[in-house]
């Protein structure tokens, strides 16, 4: 059973230019949540999708960050017009229900913004 | 506003020694928390969690401790291995009665078990 599987690993972008980051959940898990670690700090909080729903979304800046989970296909976290604060690790993580509990992590998308 | 607080940064421990990692909260509303393990350039692995109805929870090695009154929780390793050398987190959500989804994490305490 694989686990949480986020890709790619590592993306370059240039300033103005857009990201996307994708996220399978392990098998069976409907419920999947993005979180951004800055250098030197803790995990923050994103946004808790289920299929086809933002459940909640209290985490994401207001402005050039949108996240999906289709019927099909993995979750997307798409940032717009890149900036240097951009920079970080993004992790994805699932679970077979809300309520949060025990969650599993991907190995993250390091996004570096030159 | 920094509802989970891990004041030691760093933790320097011997091999087969005791490793105690500490954990603050100040939200009253957290009912479940978990402890996540983390090796550089990897995703948190999940390690051990306890509900807010219990004051200990066991698994091999790992133990944590809840004591809601202080709003203090802390991870016990014992013995110390040099594998463990990682970064861990410290993690609370609202969800078992708050309905609450996300988690809420500390800003991590790197421990070191040395030779």
């Amino acid at each position: 059973n694989a686990g949480v599987m986020q890709n790619p690993r590592h993306l370059v972008r240039r300033r103005g230019q857009e990201a996307r980051l994708r996220c399978s959940p392990m098998k069976g898990h409907s419920h999947v949540y993005w979180y951004r670690q800055l250098p030197e700090e803790g995990l923050k909080f994103m946004v808790y999708l289920q299929k086809e729903n933002i459940i909640d979304e209290s985490g994401m800046p207001k402005e050039r960050f949108s996240a999906e989970f289709p019927k099909e296909g993995p979750s997307i976290l798409r940032i717009q017009q890149v900036v240097r604060g951009d920079s970080a690790a993004y992790f994805c993580a699932s679970s077979p229900r809300g309520g949060g509990e025990k969650a599993f992590f991907g190995q993250g998308t390091r996004l570096t913004v030159v | 506003d920094q509802q989970v607080k891990q004041n030691s940064p760093s933790l320097s421990v011997q091999e087969g020694r005791i490793s105690i990692l500490n954990c603050d909260y100040t939200n009253s509303m957290f009912d479940y928390f978990l402890w996540y393990k983390k090796y550089p350039a990897e995703g948190p692995t999940f390690l051990i969690s306890i509900s807010s109805i219990k004051d200990k929870n066991e698994d091999g090695r790992f133990t944590v401790f809840l004591n809601k009154s202080a709003k203090h929780l802390s991870l016990h390793i014992v013995p110390s291995q040099p594998g463990d050398s990682a970064v861990y987190f410290c993690a609370a959500s609202d969800g078992l009665t708050g309905g609450g989804n996300k988690l809420t994490f500390g800003t991590g305490t790197q421990l070191k078990v040395e030779l």
